[in-house]
């Protein structure tokens, strides 16, 4: 059984459009994190939060919010969609010690227009 | 700038051979060491790991080899088969630190 799952697997939006990407995990880690992937960038921290209601910015979070409702839930939200923007979305999980291990879900592509 | 560099974006390797990947970081105060496998549209999964306490670790075909004065550690595959064909990125972290810090990738490719 998938132990992280994202949701939409690819989407297109429009630029200036509000996007929504979501990430459930069911490891019952407390860390969850969310990366882009660009050719040449490789993988890039964009938020991350290691306890519901509570998140942090990464390396990279200009233009973006995110969101941990639950331990299980963690979204990451594109207020006004930009063609810098297009890349693949992963989230991940680790455990209580941060990130050690994490383990992937299986990205959402999107391509902004 | 970059915490953790790749400095080969691709790697050939004949069948049967060694497959050497390295990656190289910037802060002294990383003590855990990871590499992580990606084939084109999945996701990265974890290979091997090891903590600053030691310099090598074994797991079958694979070895990680840690140099902490050089900031630098290592993949090597022995034995390399076609099916380890992938992407490999290196990825290194603090503890305490929530960042984990990835390199951009080596493409590996086992020609049979």
């Amino acid at each position: 059984e998938a132990a992280v799952t994202q949701s939409p697997r690819s989407k297109v939006a429009v630029t200036g459009g509000k996007v929504t990407l979501s990430c459930h995990q069911t490891n019952n880690h407390d860390y969850m994190y969310w990366y882009r992937q660009d050719t040449g960038h490789g993988l890039r921290l964009i938020h991350y939060s290691y306890v519901a209601d509570s998140t942090e910015k990464g390396d990279i979070p200009d233009g973006y919010k995110a969101s941990r409702p639950s331990q299980e839930n963690f979204s990451l939200i594109l207020e006004l969609a930009s063609l810098s923007q297009t890349a693949v979305y992963f989230c991940a999980s680790s455990d209580h010690r941060g990130g050690y291990e994490q383990y992937f879900g299986p990205g959402t592509r999107l391509t902004v227009l | 700038g970059q915490q953790v560099k790749q400095s080969s974006p691709s790697l050939t390797v004949q069948e049967g051979g060694i497959s050497i990947l390295n990656c190289d970081y910037e802060n002294d105060m990383f003590d855990y060491f990871a590499w992580y496998k990606k084939y084109p549209d999945n996701s990265p999964t974890l290979l091997i790991s090891v903590r600053s306490n030691v310099d090598k670790r074994e797991d079958g075909r694979l070895t990680v080899f840690l140099n902490k004065s050089g900031k630098h550690f290592s993949l090597h595959i022995t034995a390399s088969q076609p099916e380890d064909t992938a992407v490999y990125l290196c990825a290194a972290g603090a503890t305490g630190y929530q960042n984990f810090y990835f390199g951009k990738g080596t493409s590996l490719t086992v020609i049979p």
